[in-house]
């Protein structure tokens, strides 16, 4: 089945670390950009972190740069969030969606999201 | 950063209603624009890309139009399983931003 599953969500105290995964099913992980979007009341949905299939190019919205890292394993089908100096503010349900990478930016493919918890 | 406003934020319909919502940018974003469907506790869907687009599998009924700043997504006639949360993105220019979403109830 083709499908993206995270984990690695949880209660963690502010200034805490906590790594997300999402881990690729039933596709070639390899050939497909990543993004990490977050879901939270006060925000809705916000655009995190970009990276590129061969994982030499990254982005970060200005409020996580610094604090996050992406990151991915393609011998694993395995993206990753690296999260620290949480805030309060980053809570919520944080989704990776794959991205086809060609003329046009999207996400068509989502995982359920796994639930971040800053208190 | 470009600003995503969707309207109406919540509308009630029946089934095999016509729906429509609508998407400004406040800014142009060309036709990078994409639409997507959200029920609780699943995986958001992408429904069309590039403003006008059909995503493989998504039935027909489902279409979008627009370019610039204006966009609309069409559901020519609501079915049970379309009462969800539908979202506008474009991706023109980063950071990439939603429109706060529309929520199509019964």
């Amino acid at each position: 089945e083709v499908q993206l599953v995270e984990s690695g969500g949880g209660l963690v105290h502010p200034g805490g670390s906590l790594r997300l995964s999402c881990e690729a099913s039933g596709f070639t992980f390899s050939y497909y950009a990543m993004h990490w979007v977050r879901q939270s009341p006060g925000r809705g949905l916000q655009h995190l972190s970009y990276i590129s299939s061969d994982g030499y190019r990254t982005y970060y919205i200005d409020s996580v740069r610094g604090r996050f890292t992406i990151s991915r394993d393609n011998s694993k089908n395995t993206l990753y969030l690296q999260m620290g100096g949480l805030r309060e503010e980053d809570m919520g349900v944080y989704f990776c969606a794959r991205d086809p990478g060609d003329y046009i930016s999207r996400g068509d493919l989502w995982g359920q999201g796994t639930l971040v918890t800053v208190s | 950063d470009i600003q995503m406003t969707q309207s109406p934020s919540s509308l009630a319909a029946s089934v095999g209603d016509r729906v429509t919502i609508s998407c400004r940018a406040s800014q142009g974003v060309n036709n990078y624009l994409n639409w997507y469907q959200h029920r609780p506790g699943k995986a958001p869907k992408l429904l069309i890309y590039a403003a006008s687009s059909l995503q493989s599998g998504v039935p027909s009924r489902f279409s979008g139009s627009g370019s610039g700043t204006d966009f609309t997504l069409t559901i020519s006639s609501l079915q049970p399983e379309d009462f969800a949360t539908y979202f506008c993105q474009q991706t023109y220019n980063t950071p990439q931003t939603f429109g706060q979403g529309t929520k199509v109830e019964i």
